[in-house]
């Protein structure tokens, strides 16, 4: 079992909706969280990055992590056909040593 | 503002012959990670250098090494190169003695292995 899970998708959805895409892991230690959007062929791109449980907004993101679920979601609003990537949650022990990924989800928008 | 710098950006080598990657962390970042990343695949952590030192190593074969050398940036050595070590090949970096910071992407080398 991997340590983080993450649904692969393809979620397609119909410009101008609200996404939800979501991430559970088994690693109590992990403290840090990340989701980056990856468009093909090019490096992932740190959209948000969370280390407490809660929400944080950036724009239309909305970065939620909740610990005692061992569970992050990230909303997307008005979602956009530049938004169509995969998305990956990304997680981090405190020390920093290396990143523990999902599998990507990978997102259409319809216009 | 400066991003993390990967080149070559695409590189195709025959089988059996050696590559070099290399990757220019953002300017005070200490920590350098190296990913592999197949078609259609999560990306794989490979190795992460701290200060220089190496701090942790993932699925990297013998057949490869790393470095980090003293402006920082780091170096992956590819050798032997077999059909299936064609991927894209990420590195990431943050800076470690800041808690709570963020970890930047660069954009990849494609290596393509004939």
């Amino acid at each position: 079992q991997k340590e983080v899970e993450q649904d692969p998708g393809p979620l397609s959805v119909p410009e101008g909706a609200i996404v939800s895409l979501n991430c559970t892991y088994s690693n109590s230690a992990f403290q840090y969280f990340m989701w980056y959007r990856q468009y093909s062929r090019k490096g992932p791109e740190l959209l948000m990055y969370t280390y407490s449980s809660g929400n944080k907004e950036d724009g239309r993101f909305t970065a939620q992590v909740d610990k005692s679920s061992k569970y992050i979601s990230l909303f997307i609003r008005d979602s956009q056909p530049s938004d169509s990537a995969t998305y990956l949650c990304a997680m981090v022990v405190y020390n920093f040593n290396k990143f523990y990924f999902g599998s990507g989800t990978k997102l259409n928008v319809k216009p | 503002a400066a991003g993390v710098i990967q080149s070559p950006r695409h590189l195709i080598k025959e089988k059996r012959e050696t590559a070099t990657l290399k990757c220019y962390p953002i300017p005070r970042h200490d920590t350098v990670y190296w990913y592999q990343q197949g078609p259609g695949q999560d990306p794989q952590f490979l190795i992460s250098f701290y200060e220089k030192m190496q701090s942790d190593k993932g699925s990297i074969p013998d057949r490869f090494s790393a470095q980090q050398f003293s402006d920082y940036h780091s170096e992956l050595n590819m050798s032997s190169l077999e059909l299936g070590d064609s991927a894209l090949y990420f590195c990431a970096s943050t800076r470690l003695t800041d808690l709570n910071t963020e970890a930047f992407f660069g954009q990849g080398t494609r290596l393509t292995v004939v």
